[in-house]
């Protein structure tokens, strides 16, 4: 089975420009989220989507939005891009938000590298 | 909020040696889960080992094992017989075990482990 699956690998956009990322999770995980991670530092969250519903949300501005579709694949929106957006952004997948007794392991995509110039 | 701390940017080991990765953290929750995470060149990040904090067992998988000291919030990662391939960037993560939770995993900073022959 294919594991979570990103695109695009590697992108480069323009101060103020949009950028869509996309993510396809593992078959048969209806739980998908979004992290970034700037060169030097650890992901930070930045959603959760599970059931086509958001169901948490980190400390990012409201240019970032997010949403997850009937087959729960996942978009990840970035309005007003702004340099400091540079990062590598990590898609992760899991089967239910919640506790299970295996732990509920999540799974990371290869990621989205995004430049702002 | 949860905060993980790595103190440790970057370490050593001879290949065939053993070394530990230390990882702590801050919560006031009694029912979490730990995760240690490899990124290696790839990006992908890959997980090595989990502890439930009600187990008071420490969990172990293969070459990796975790010394989980639940009233120190001490995470710490040991790596036996270490190999060329476990050179990579480790994270240490904390994700809340709280019913209705989103499945957030908040990062330490990484501790980059290189291996010498």
């Amino acid at each position: 089975d294919a594991g979570v699956t990103q695109s695009p690998t590697h992108l480069i956009k323009t101060r103020g420009q949009h950028v869509t990322l996309r993510c396809s999770p593992i078959s048969g995980h209806k739980s998908v989220s979004w992290y970034q991670q700037v060169l030097g530092q650890g992901p930070q969250f930045i959603f959760q989507y599970y059931e086509k519903e958001e169901r948490g949300r980190g400390n990012f501005p409201d240019r970032f939005s997010a949403r997850q579709f009937p087959n729960y694949s996942s978009e990840l929106n970035v309005n007003a891009l702004l340099l400091g957006d540079s990062a590598l952004y990590l898609c992760a997948s899991s089967a239910r938000p919640w506790r299970t007794n295996s732990g509920n392991t999540i799974y990371f995509g290869e990621g989205s590298w995004l430049t702002v110039v | 909020a949860q905060t993980v701390t790595q103190s440790q940017p970057e370490m050593s080991v001879q290949e065939a040696e053993t070394v530990t990765l230390s990882c702590t953290y801050d919560t006031s929750e009694s029912d979490y889960y730990l995760f240690w995470y490899k990124q290696p060149p790839s990006r992908q990040m890959i997980l090595v080992i989990r502890q439930e904090a009600y187990k008071q067992q420490n969990a172990t998988e293969n070459r990796f094992s975790v010394n989980f000291q639940k009233a120190a919030k001490s995470f710490s990662l040991k790596i036996s017989d270490s190999q060329l391939g476990d050179a990579a960037m480790y994270f240490c993560a904390y994700r809340s075990a709280k019913a209705g939770t989103a499945s957030k995993l908040t990062f330490g900073t990484g501790t980059r482990l290189q291996v010498t022959l």
